[in-house]
C-alpha cells in the first residue's frame, strides 16, 4: 500500500503549455511538500503546506502554484512550461512542520520525471 | 542559508568492505538530521533519522552519528554488499530540508 503516490510518473509536453502533477498521501501527515531535482541530481524544496496551509515558498517562479484541497492532497499546477522546467518533481509528506512539533521523518513519493520539449 | 556538503561525491568498493560517508552542514541550528537512500529512477527511501539531541542512531548494518557542534554527521555501512549500491543523500532539518548533493555508492561483487 504506498504511502506516498504521484501521479503522472512521466510527463512529456510541448513548451508553453499548462500541467498538473497530482499528490497523495496516506500516512495521516499534516505536512506536505514539493521537491525539484534537477538534472545534477540536486534536490531542492519548492513548497510545503501544513493543515492546508501555505509554510514555505521558495524563489519558485509564479508559474508553479500548488494547491492543498484537504491535509491528504497537495497539487502541483505548472503553466507556461519552459524547456529549464525538466526536472523530476518529488511530493514528500512529514507529521508536523519546524517549529510546530514536527518529528522530522520525510517520507517520498517516487517521483514524477517532467521533460519539456 | 544552510549548505550541506556530501564527500565523496562518489565511492566504488569491494563487497565486504564498509562504508563510510560523510555530510557536513553549515548552520549547527538543526532539529535533526536524516539519511535516504536514492536508486536509479526511484524516489527517496529514509534510512536514519537522528534528532538534534542524539549522537547515533543505528539500525541492522547502518549507523549514523551526529556531531551537532561541528557541523558533521557520518553514515557508516558495514560489511557492504551489491544491493547497497545507490545515491545516498544527508538532508538537514533547520525548518526546511536542505539536501546535499549526493554519495553514489558502487559495492562490486
Amino acid at each position: 500500500d504506498t504511502a506516498v503516490s504521484q501521479t503522472p510518473k512521466y510527463l512529456v509536453t510541448q513548451m508553453g503549455n499548462d500541467k498538473s502533477i497530482k499528490c497523495e498521501q496516506n500516512l495521516g501527515h499534516d505536512t506536505m511538500y514539493w521537491y525539484k531535482q534537477d538534472s545534477k541530481k540536486f534536490l531542492k524544496i519548492m513548497f510545503s503546506y501544513n493543515n492546508k496551509e501555505l509554510i514555505i515558498n521558495e524563489t519558485v517562479p509564479n508559474r508553479f502554484s500548488p494547491k492543498s484541497p484537504d491535509k491528504a492532497h497537495l497539487n502541483l499546477h505548472i503553466n507556461s512550461l519552459e524547456l529549464g522546467d525538466s526536472a523530476v518533481y518529488f511530493c514528500a509528506s512529514s507529521q508536523g512542520s519546524g517549529d510546530r512539533g514536527w518529528t522530522g521523518e520525510l517520507f517520498f513519493g517516487e517521483g514524477s520525471r517532467l521533460t519539456v520539449l | 542559508k544552510q549548505e550541506v556538503t556530501q564527500i565523496p561525491a562518489a565511492l566504488s568498493v569491494p563487497e565486504g568492505e564498509n562504508l563510510v560517508l560523510n555530510c557536513s552542514f553549515t548552520d549547527s541550528a538543526i532539529y535533526n538530521l536524516q539519511w535516504f537512500r536514492q536508486d536509479p529512477g526511484k524516489g527517496l527511501t529514509s534510512l536514519l533519522l537522528i534528532q538534534s539531541s542524539q549522537r547515533e542512531q543505528t539500525s541492522g548494518r547502518l549507523n549514523a552519528s551526529l556531531d551537532k557542534s561541528s557541523g558533521r554527521s557520518t553514515l557508516y555501512i558495514a560489511a557492504s554488499q551489491p544491493g547497497d549500491s545507490a545515491t545516498y543523500l544527508c538532508a538537514v532539518n533547520d525548518y526546511k530540508l536542505s539536501f546535499g548533493a549526493g554519495t553514489t555508492v558502487t559495492v562490486r561483487a
